[in-house]
């Protein structure tokens, strides 16, 4: 099964609205991080924000938000004021085992191109 | 701020030949991980090390392998190079064990002819 769903794979949003990109999650573990990353065309790997599993309040980053629902394991990215530089592919990964194990690999998911229109 | 860097940023081999990629980590991260992407497809974790000790595996084939030296940079060597070894090979780092944000190079590009 799928540890990361990315629903999307294409969005579009005109210049200075807010979009919104879906992300599920999957995992028994009962601590864990959930991060969103973007990846221009000319291919680097941005990251752009963090929530753990126990953050009580949902994280923020300028003009980006983490829509953290816990019991859903939904953890969407909220863009506001979009620009026409917000054009990328967006990642949502995931990392399990927090709990001093040594699993610290990030799980991917399968991306959603994110184009601004102006 | 000091990032990840990675060199070469591309790199083009025939098949069947040797690669080595290197990665500088953020000055002070101690933790060094290496992923594959290929082309349309999502990031896929190769290996990490800590504190220069492997810490996980992933799907790395036997014909690489990993180091990460005294100095906390680390290496990708890979061998016996196939066409499906074309992606591009992400570098990141990280700080301690909370809250590790892993911080990610500019990758190198491979193309295996």
């Amino acid at each position: 099964a799928q540890k990361i769903t990315q629903t999307q794979p294409g969005m579009f949003v005109q210049e200075k609205e807010a979009v919104t990109l879906d992300c599920t999650y999957d995992t028994s573990d009962p601590s864990y991080g959930l991060f969103w990353y973007k990846q221009p065309s000319s291919g680097e790997m941005i990251f752009l924000i963090y929530q753990g599993s126990y953050d009580q309040q949902n994280a923020t980053e300028g003009r980006y938000s983490l829509n953290f629902q816990k019991a859903r394991k939904s953890a969407n990215l909220v863009i506001s004021a979009s620009q026409l530089g917000d054009s990328a592919m967006y990642f949502c990964a995931m990392r399990e085992g927090l709990s001093g194990g040594s699993n610290y690999k990030l799980t991917f998911g399968k991306g959603t191109l994110l184009t601004v229109n102006p | 701020a000091a990032g990840v860097i990675q060199s070469p940023r591309h790199l083009i081999k025939e098949k069947r030949e040797t690669a080595t990629l290197k990665c500088y980590p953020i000055p002070r991260h101690d933790t060094v991980y290496w992923y594959q992407q290929g082309p349309g497809q999502d990031p896929q974790f190769l290996i990490s090390f800590y504190e220069k000790m492997q810490s996980d595996k992933g799907s790395i084939p036997d014909r690489f392998s990993a180091q990460q030296f005294s100095d906390y940079h680390s290496e990708l060597n890979m061998s016996s190079l196939e066409l499906g070894d074309s992606a591009l090979y992400f570098c990141a780092s990280s700080m301690g064990l909370l809250k590790n944000i892993q911080y990610f190079g500019a990758g190198t590009r491979l193309s295996v002819l």
